[in-house]
C-alpha cells in the first residue's frame, strides 16, 4: 500500500534535548511538508521540500531542522532551541504539479 | 496576505441534521480550496477540492461550491451521521504547486445520536 508513514507515534523529550520525527513515503512524490498542529491555531508550516537536497523554511522554523538526502524521506529535528516542543507534527506529500497534499497520521511530542 | 477564516466551533448536531461549517478565502490570484477532514488522534485526510470558480467538489455526501464572488468554499451535508464526528480544515492553495496550503483554524463538529 502507498501512503505516508510518521515514527514515532508518541515521543517524549526531556529538556535540552533534540529529537528527531521520521516521516517515509513511498508515493513518489517530490515535495514533502513539515506542520506543526497546536489546539485552536490550525496548521502551521514548520519546512518544506520541493526536490532532494533542498528545503525552505516555513512560518515557524526557528528551533527546528530538516534534511532531504532521499526522495522518500523527510526527518525533522526539534532542536533544544524550540521552548515549546509540544504540539502534533504532522508531514505531507504532494506530486510534482499537484497542489493536492497527503498526510501522514502525526506524531505527537511531549515534554517531560 | 492569503489567508482562510472558518466559522468557530464546535459545532453540535443531531444525527441526520443538516451541517453548513462556513469558510471564507482572502488570496491573490486563483486558488485552489479545499477540505480536509480529521479524526481524532489521525492525521489529515482529504475530503474534497475545487480548482476554479462555482467548481463543485463533492465526496461521501459532503459538498462545497467554489463562490469567487463572495470568496467562500462553505461545506454541507444534507444529513450527518455520528461517524462524521471529526474536525474540519478549509484550506488554500495559490497555484503554485510544490508549495505549502495556508489552512483554516478548523471546526470540531459532534454529532449525537
Amino acid at each position: 500500500d502507498g501512503g505516508i508513514t510518521q515514527s514515532p507515534k508518541y515521543l517524549f523529550r526531556k529538556e535540552g534535548q533534540n529529537v528527531t520525527l521520521s516521516c517515509e513515503q513511498n508515493l513518489n512524490h517530490d515535495a514533502m511538508y513539515w506542520y506543526r498542529q497546536d489546539p485552536g491555531q490550525g496548521l502551521r508550516l514548520i519546512y518544506y521540500s520541493q526536490i532532494v537536497n533542498d528545503f525552505q523554511k516555513g512560518d515557524i522554523a526557528e528551533g527546528y531542522s530538516v534534511s532531504r538526502e532521499k526522495k522518500e524521506s523527510f526527518p525533522l529535528t526539534v532542536t533544544s532551541a524550540q521552548k515549546n516542543p509540544t504540539a502534533f507534527y504532522l508531514c505531507a506529500s504532494s506530486m510534482t504539479g499537484q497542489e493536492t497534499q497527503y498526510f501522514g497520521p502525526g506524531t505527537r511530542l511531549l515534554v517531560l | 496576505g492569503n489567508s482562510v477564516t472558518q466559522m468557530e466551533g464546535p459545532v453540535t448536531l443531531s444525527e441526520e441534521a443538516f451541517l453548513t461549517i462556513n469558510c471564507t478565502y482572502t488570496a491573490t490570484g486563483y486558488p485552489s480550496l479545499f477540505w480536509y477532514v480529521q479524526y481524532p488522534g489521525e492525521g489529515l485526510q482529504l475530503l474534497l477540492k475545487a480548482t476554479k470558480a462555482d467548481d463543485k467538489g463533492s465526496n461521501k455526501g459532503f459538498e462545497a461550491t467554489y463562490r469567487k464572488e463572495t470568496t467562500s468554499f462553505h461545506l454541507e451535508k444534507g444529513s450527518v451521521q455520528v461517524s462524521d464526528s471529526a474536525v474540519y480544515f478549509c484550506a488554500l492553495s495559490v497555484n503554485q504547486a510544490g508549495t505549502a496550503l495556508i489552512f483554516g483554524k478548523g471546526t470540531t463538529l459532534s454529532v449525537s445520536s
